[in-house]
């Protein structure tokens, strides 16, 4: 079975930054890129970006500027999401999602959630 | 960015009806190679997003044969034949067209 298992929740002050972890089992860590997305309280999901594990490759969306940065470990299976200068507004449960790559969706499915991270930013 | 609308944004429904919930694109989500990259998703409450529905029309494995997609281009449509009591939630349409990917606003499926 896969499973995607995320780091616990985050305290922090505006203007600090903070790393999630997403450290996956059940099937080769590099053959499936992973997604990182975020859930403010009460809102939607948003997208945040993805890497491919198998060489770093990565793609994020733009409001992030260089405050996001996404990183994966292949020698212990694990995907890292880190958001600096942290805002107010960046309080939300953030998300690793994957899926197995396909044809018409080589960046995969969204088959597979972590149980998400709960990201507090208060002064 | 793709923006996506979703309607009705609330919808009560009675056991064994059906439901349905629209989604609408301000642009076009059919790619060249003929795929429509839109997606359905359940989040039940307290729990993580769960896929029902991908590329429009193709159910996610174990996601029961009530749940169906249809749609192209700038409408699409999820339709639950039988509403059971485990379908209540939030369900959201995504876009996997191009980054960002985007979410609609969600639907709250309930009871009545």
């Amino acid at each position: 079975d896969v499973h995607l298992v995320q780091s616990g929740a985050e305290l922090k002050k505006p203007g600090a930054r903070v790393k999630i972890s997403c450290k996956v089992s059940g099937y080769t860590f590099s053959a499936n890129w992973i997604h990182w997305l975020r859930q403010a309280p009460g809102k939607g999901p948003e997208w945040l970006g993805l890497i491919d594990p198998e060489d770093g490759e990565t793609s994020h969306a733009e409001k992030f500027e260089d405050r996001l940065t996404i990183t994966a470990d292949l020698s212990v299976d694990t995907a890292y999401l880190q958001l600096r200068d942290l805002r107010f507004d960046d309080t939300a449960i953030y998300y690793c999602s994957t899926g197995e790559s396909t044809v018409p969706l080589p960046t995969g499915r969204f088959d597979f959630w972590g149980q998400g991270t709960l990201v507090i930013v208060s002064s | 960015d793709i923006m996506l609308t979703q309607s009705p944004l609330s919808l009560p429904v009675t056991p064994g009806e059906p439901a349905s919930i629209s989604c609408r694109s301000n642009q076009s989500l059919l790619h060249r190679n003929e795929y429509n990259y839109l997606d359905w998703f359940l989040q039940r409450p307290g729990q993580s997003p769960h896929l029902l529905i991908y590329l429009a029309s193709n159910r996610a494995p174990g996601v029961p044969a009530r749940f169906s997609g249809s749609g192209s281009g700038t409408d699409f449509t999820l339709e639950i034949s039988r509403v059971e009591a485990e379908d209540v939630g939030v369900y959201y349409c995504m876009q996997g067209l191009q980054t960002p990917f985007t979410f609609g606003q969600g639907t709250r499926l309930d009871m009545k």
